[in-house]
């Protein structure tokens, strides 16, 4: 088992349309969390952490579920521009950072 | 701030040459990496440093060799490249205390590596 698993999608959707991924990790000792963007040939960006009370940025609220150990990403009013591929990341130790494949999102006219 | 660079952008290689891939960072971090980015899988952990002159292997640091004589500065040096060393290497930074804002990995552009 992947000790971070994403669904690699993609996701098509179209514009204003909201849009949810989920991320579950195996390492219940895993500190911190994170989403992350990564555009065609590009490096990866950090969208937003995820802290354990939810947290939102403008249209995107992360979600962080210890319990269960998934943590979700909800999109809301999606425009062409955040069509991209979505990475999951877990801290699982000082300098371990565990990266999900990734879900690929595309946003459509 | 230039953030964090790399050289160079595309690399060709052949099958036993050796090369070194230039990392370097402005913003004064101490936690430096590298990973490689392949289709199909997540990023992977190649080697990482806390700080200068403290190096560690990451998930798959076969084939690689790293070194920290600055804290900007963080080269990956192939010593045999070998086909399976095709791959997109990405180098990032952070400061070093777990948690927090602080945490946040910044990325260099990539090396887009192929080795025939």
């Amino acid at each position: 088992r992947k000790e971070v698993e994403q669904d690699p999608g993609p996701f098509n959707v179209p514009e204003g349309a909201t849009v949810a991924f989920n991320c579950t990790y195996s390492n219940s000792a895993s500190q911190s969390f994170f989403w992350y963007r990564q555009d065609c040939r590009k490096e990866p960006k950090l969208l937003m952490s995820v802290y354990s009370s939810g947290n939102e940025d403008g249209r995107f609220t992360a979600q962080l579920n210890r319990a269960s150990q998934y943590i979700s990403l909800l999109i809301r009013d999606s425009k062409l521009s955040d069509s991209a591929t979505y990475l999951c990341v877990v801290k699982a130790g000082t300098y371990k950072y565990i990266f999900g494949t990734g879900t690929r999102l595309k946003v459509l006219a | 701030n230039a953030g964090v660079t790399q050289t160079p952008k595309f690399q060709v290689l052949k099958t036993g040459q050796s090369m070194t891939l230039q990392c370097a960072q402005d913003m004064n971090h101490e936690y430096m990496s590298w990973y490689r980015q392949d289709p199909g899988m997540g990023l992977r952990l190649i080697h990482y440093s806390v700080g200068a002159g403290i190096t560690d292997q990451g998930e798959v640091p076969n084939g690689y060799n790293v070194s920290r004589s600055t804290t900007e500065d963080f080269p990956l040096r192939l010593l045999s490249a070998a086909p399976s060393q095709t791959s997109v290497y990405f180098c990032a930074s952070s400061y070093s205390p777990p948690g927090g804002a602080r945490d946040t990995q910044y990325f260099g552009p990539g090396t887009r590596l192929t080795v025939l």
